[in-house]
């Protein structure tokens, strides 16, 4: 089945304690992207990726990082998590987002920091 | 960079009703406007789009208009059913810089019985 896997579903977590959500997907896509969503803001690009080592910000980047090692994983990681992170994280693939084809979703990360 | 404004945020209508939700985009760049449906709980799916070469695409009870010149979008739902209540995304992007997809804000459709 094609998917968009991220892992885990829900986290909680403590200021400043570094973390990673795991993003893979199965389709051979070439763009990937994570999103996160908040309340009346909508679906906010955090970072994506063209291909392999191509990573480029989306519009709230900070206090994020990425990594594209593998066409498959696009992890995402908060080196030192703050209560304002605390949201919902989308993680997304696409064969080519900008002009024929709309982004695959996962199901999604809610992470709390307290 | 691009701005995406989404109106209304919030919409009920009848069942049966038709319900239109509308967009406008800032950068004239752009050239691929997607909607997304997001149920309760659940994950935004694509559910339409539509290119900047084409002024409207239809399926079944959707479809999509757009007019480039004025910069906006709408997504248009006719005989409204319970199970099209959820939020309702529209998106802009474009060719040369195509990962990157600015959102709209969402509008909750609620479609009562």
């Amino acid at each position: 089945e094609a998917q968009v896997t991220q892992n885990p579903r829900y986290l909680i977590t403590v200021t400043g304690k570094k973390l990673t959500v795991t993003c893979s997907q199965n389709m051979n896509h070439e763009y990937m992207s994570w999103y996160r969503q908040d309340p009346g803001l909508g679906l906010r690009q955090i970072y994506y990726s063209m291909n392999v080592e191509v990573t480029d910000k989306g519009d709230v980047p900070e206090g994020y990082k990425v990594s594209r090692k593998e066409k498959r994983n696009f992890p995402l990681i908060l080196e030192s998590p703050s209560p304002n992170q605390t949201s919902l994280y989308f993680c997304a693939s696409s064969f080519l987002p900008g002009t024929d084809y709309g982004y695959t979703f996962g199901s999604g990360t809610r992470l709390t920091v307290v | 960079g691009e701005n995406v404004e989404q109106h209304p945020s919030t919409l009920s209508v009848q069942e049966g009703d038709s319900a239109v939700i509308k967009c406008t985009y800032s950068d004239s760049a752009s050239n691929y406007f997607p909607w997304y449906k997001q149920e309760l709980g659940k994950r935004p799916q694509l559910i339409i789009d539509i290119r900047s070469n084409v002024g409207e695409k239809k399926d079944q009870r959707i479809a999509v208009t757009l007019n480039k010149t004025a910069k906006h979008f709408s997504l248009h739902i006719t005989e409204t059913q319970p199970e099209d209540s959820a939020v309702y995304f529209c998106a802009a992007s474009q060719r040369t810089n195509a990962g990157k997809s600015t959102f709209g804000d969402g509008t909750t459709l609620t479609v009562k019985p």
